[in-house]
């Protein structure tokens, strides 16, 4: 177990909908990042929040928003959901704002179990 | 989006065999990881890798950070059932991460 926890587990949902996917970090974590994992795919960055602050973005469409909220918890919203958003969308937490550079500490990321999104 | 190129895409051993597979990419990075990410559940940190020709070990894992900074090697020795899974490497890439395609290691008892 992680620390991280992402709710729901599973969702299935129509074409043209909009649906909310939750993360909780670790306790301590600063930091919360959003991915995107389609079907034997490697996982797409989509966004990073730190401290309540968008911190870097990746491919994240524009139908996609996030944000984190005081508590840390953030949230990823997906709206006019389309057949190709199928897919899990895992959330992971660091402590800092950035990854390390060469030769100092690695800010580890902590990954969640993940959300299936399965849009019919 | 951009990503890594894995080798190989999947491939299946026996038990006790070694495996090797590495990852390429076009642009340079500072950091190189390898997760492993088992059905259903998120990928888990293995090796972290911060300097060119680096090499690191964690029991059975050993990692390379290739000298061009452009690659990374994952090895595997004395392969046990619980390797099954998939493999991903990670360059990072300013302040995002970016993710090979994995691959897909199946181990035969």
């Amino acid at each position: 177990d992680s620390g991280v926890t992402q709710t729901p587990k599973h969702l299935i949902t129509a074409t043209g909908q909009r649906v909310t996917l939750r993360c909780s970090p670790r306790s301590g974590d600063l930091s919360v990042y959003w991915y995107q994992q389609s079907l034997d795919q490697g996982l797409q960055f989509l966004i990073q929040y730190y401290n309540g602050e968008e911190r870097a973005k990746g491919n994240i469409l524009e139908r996609f928003s996030a944000q984190q909220f005081p508590d840390l918890h953030s949230e990823l919203n997906l709206s006019s959901l389309e057949l190709g958003d199928s897919a899990l969308y895992f959330c992971a937490s660091s402590v800092g704002p950035a990854p390390g550079t060469s030769g100092s500490s690695y800010n580890e990321q902590f990954f969640g179990p993940g959300t299936r999104l399965t849009v019919l | 989006g951009q990503q890594l190129n894995q080798s190989p895409q999947s491939m299946f051993i026996q038990e006790g065999e070694d495996v090797s597979m590495n990852c390429t990419s076009s642009s340079i990075f500072n950091t190189w990881l390898w997760y492993k990410q088992d059905p259903g559940e998120g990928p888990v940190l293995l090796i972290a890798l911060y300097k060119a020709g680096e090499l690191t070990s964690n029991g059975r894992l050993t990692a390379q950070f290739g000298i061009t900074r452009k690659d990374s090697f994952l090895n595997i020795s004395a392969s046990i059932p619980s390797d099954v899974g998939i493999y991903f490497c990670a360059g990072l890439s300013t302040y995002k991460y970016i993710f090979g395609t994995g691959t897909r290691l199946k181990v035969l008892a």
